[in-house]
C-alpha cells in the first residue's frame, strides 16, 4: 500500500517552459513534505520542503504547493533547464518524525 | 566537507555470504538513515539512528539484516546470509535535526548472485 504516490513515471518538457511534478498521499497525519532530485549514480539531493502549516514555498525557480484537503502537492520548476533532467522524489513524514516515506519518483526530461 | 561517504560503491557477492556496507556521516550530524532502492519498491527507509541510538528499525526486512552505529562517525549495515532478492542500491544519509533535509551518500550497489 503506497502512502506516497507519484502517478507519472516520466515527464518531458521543453526548455524554458514550466515543469509540474505531482505527488499524492494517503496518510492524513503527514505534516512535512520534501522534494529530492536524483541524478544517475548519485544519491538524492534535497530540493525544497513544505510544512503542513503552509500552502506554498518558493526557492528560486522551484515552488512547492500543498493542498491538504486534496492530499496533494506539486513541484513547479520555472523556467525548466536541461540540467533539471533527473528523477524527482516526493517524501512525507508524520508527527515530526524522521521516517520519511518516499514516492516512486518521476523522471523529468527537459529538452533543449 | 566530503559529504556522506559510503563504501564500497559496488559489491558483488554469492548467495549465503555475509555483506557489510559502511557509512561515514557528515561531521556534526546527529541522525543517520539507511535506505534501500529497488525497482519494485522504490526508496525505502530501513532504519535510522539519533545520537547513535536506533530509533526506528521497522523497515528492516528480516532478521538477516542488522545495523550498528558504534560512534557518531561510523555505521554499518550487515546482511547475513545474503540472498539474490537483497540486490539493490543501499543509501546512507545523515541530517542535523528533524525536518531538515538529509544528505545522501552515493550509494552502494549490491548484487547477490
Amino acid at each position: 500500500d503506497q502512502q506516497v504516490k507519484q502517478n507519472s513515471p516520466s515527464l518531458s518538457v521543453q526548455e524554458g517552459r514550466i515543469s509540474i511534478l505531482n505527488c499524492d498521499y494517503t496518510n492524513s497525519m503527514f505534516d512535512y513534505f520534501l522534494w529530492y532530485k536524483k541524478y544517475p549514480a548519485e544519491g538524492p539531493t534535497f530540493l525544497i520542503s513544505i510544512s503542513s502549516i503552509k500552502d506554498k514555498n518558493e526557492d528560486g525557480r522551484f515552488t512547492v504547493f500543498l493542498n491538504k484537503s486534496a492530499k496533494h502537492l506539486s513541484l513547479h520548476i520555472v523556467p525548466s533547464q536541461p540540467g533539471d533532467s533527473a528523477v524527482y522524489f516526493c517524501a512525507a513524514s508524520a508527527f515530526g518524525g524522521q521516517n520519511f516515506v518516499f514516492g516512486p519518483g518521476t523522471r523529468l526530461s527537459v529538452l533543449p | 566537507d566530503a559529504g556522506v561517504i559510503q563504501s564500497p560503491r559496488h559489491e558483488v557477492t554469492e548467495m549465503g555470504q555475509e555483506v557489510t556496507l559502511r557509512c561515514k556521516p557528515i561531521s556534526g550530524h546527529n541522525s543517520l538513515f539507511w535506505y534501500r532502492q529497488t525497482m519494485m519498491r522504490g526508496l525505502e527507509l530501513l532504519i535510522y539512528f539519533n545520537n547513535n541510538v536506533p530509533i526506528d528499525d521497522s523497515g528492516m526486512p528480516e532478521d538477516r539484516f542488522s545495523a550498528k552505529m558504534p560512534n557518531a562517525s561510523f555505521s554499518t549495515l550487515k546482511i547475513q546470509p545474503s540472498e539474490p532478492r537483497d540486490s539493490a542500491v543501499y543509501f546512507c544519509a545523515s541530517s542535523q535535526t528533524r525536518g531538515i533535509e538529509a544528505f545522501f551518500g552515493q550509494g552502494t550497489r549490491l548484487t547477490v548472485v
